[in-house]
C-alpha cells in the first residue's frame, strides 16, 4: 500500500526566511503533485512533477522530484505572508487514483 | 469553463436522515473523485469513476454511502442513514486521462450531522 508522508506538519516562519517541505512515498510513482489549500476553501493544483530531476517554480516557490529516493521538496524563498495555507503533495497509485500527504499547516508571520 | 461545480455548499442534517451532495465536474474530462477530509483522517479517496463506471469504491466506508455517476455531468454521493461522524467536508474532483492528469477540485460540501 502506497503511503505519502510529510514533514514537518505545522510550520511556523517568518516573512523573509527560507524553509523546505518534504514528502516522501513508499512506492515508485511516475508523477508526483503539489496542491496548495487555504482555510475553508478547495485544493488548487501547484505543480506537477513528471520524472526524476524534475523541477518547477513559480514565484517564491520551488517544487523538486527525486525517484529515486521518492522525495519530493517544496522550497519556500523569502516566504510572505500570501503563501499562509497548507500544502499537499500527492503521488499517483495506478493510472489515476491520487494519494495525499497529511499536509503541512504553514503559518507566516509579519 | 465554470470548474468543478459542486452543491450544496453547506448542508445540516439530523441524524438518521438522507443526504444527497452533488457533483457536476469539468465538461470533457473522463474521471471523477469523491473525496473526503476531516482533521483526524485528512484527505480520503471515497470512489471514483471512468466514463461514469466507478472503477474503485474501496474507500467508501460502509453500505450507507453510495455514489452514482448517471451521465458524463452528473454525479452523486448520498448517504442514508447519516450519522454524527459523517460530518467533514466531501470534495469532488476531475481530471483528465491524458497530459498531465490534474485533478480539479471543486469547492467542496460542508456537512454537518447532528
Amino acid at each position: 500500500e502506497l503511503k505519502v508522508e510529510q514533514n514537518p506538519l505545522f510550520l511556523s516562519m517568518q516573512e523573509g526566511k527560507n524553509y523546505t517541505i518534504y514528502c516522501n512515498y513508499s512506492t515508485t510513482s511516475d508523477r508526483l503533485y503539489w496542491y496548495r489549500q487555504d482555510p475553508g476553501k478547495s485544493l488548487e493544483s501547484l505543480f506537477v512533477l513528471l520524472s526524476n530531476g524534475a523541477v518547477k517554480q513559480e514565484g517564491r516557490l520551488m517544487a523538486s522530484l527525486d525517484t529515486k529516493a521518492r522525495l519530493s521538496t517544496l522550497h519556500i524563498t523569502a516566504a510572505v505572508h500570501d503563501l499562509s495555507a497548507t500544502y499537499f503533495c500527492a503521488v499517483h497509485q495506478g493510472a489515476q487514483k491520487l494519494v495525499f500527504g497529511q499536509g503541512t499547516r504553514l503559518t507566516i508571520n509579519p | 469553463d465554470a470548474g468543478v461545480i459542486q452543491s450544496p455548499r453547506h448542508e445540516v442534517t439530523e441524524m438518521g436522515q438522507e443526504v444527497t451532495l452533488r457533483c457536476k465536474p469539468i465538461s470533457g474530462h473522463d474521471y471523477l473523485f469523491w473525496y473526503r477530509q476531516t482533521m483526524m483522517r485528512g484527505l480520503e479517496l471515497l470512489i471514483y469513476f471512468n466514463n461514469n463506471v466507478p472503477i474503485d469504491d474501496s474507500g467508501m466506508p460502509e453500505d450507507r454511502f453510495s455514489a452514482k455517476m448517471p451521465n458524463a455531468s452528473f454525479s452523486t454521493l448520498k448517504i442514508q442513514p447519516s450519522e454524527p461522524r459523517d460530518s467533514a467536508v466531501y470534495f469532488c474532483a476531475s481530471s483528465w486521462n491524458l497530459g498531465k492528469r490534474i485533478q480539479y477540485f471543486g469547492a467542496g460540501t460542508r456537512l454537518s450531522v447532528l
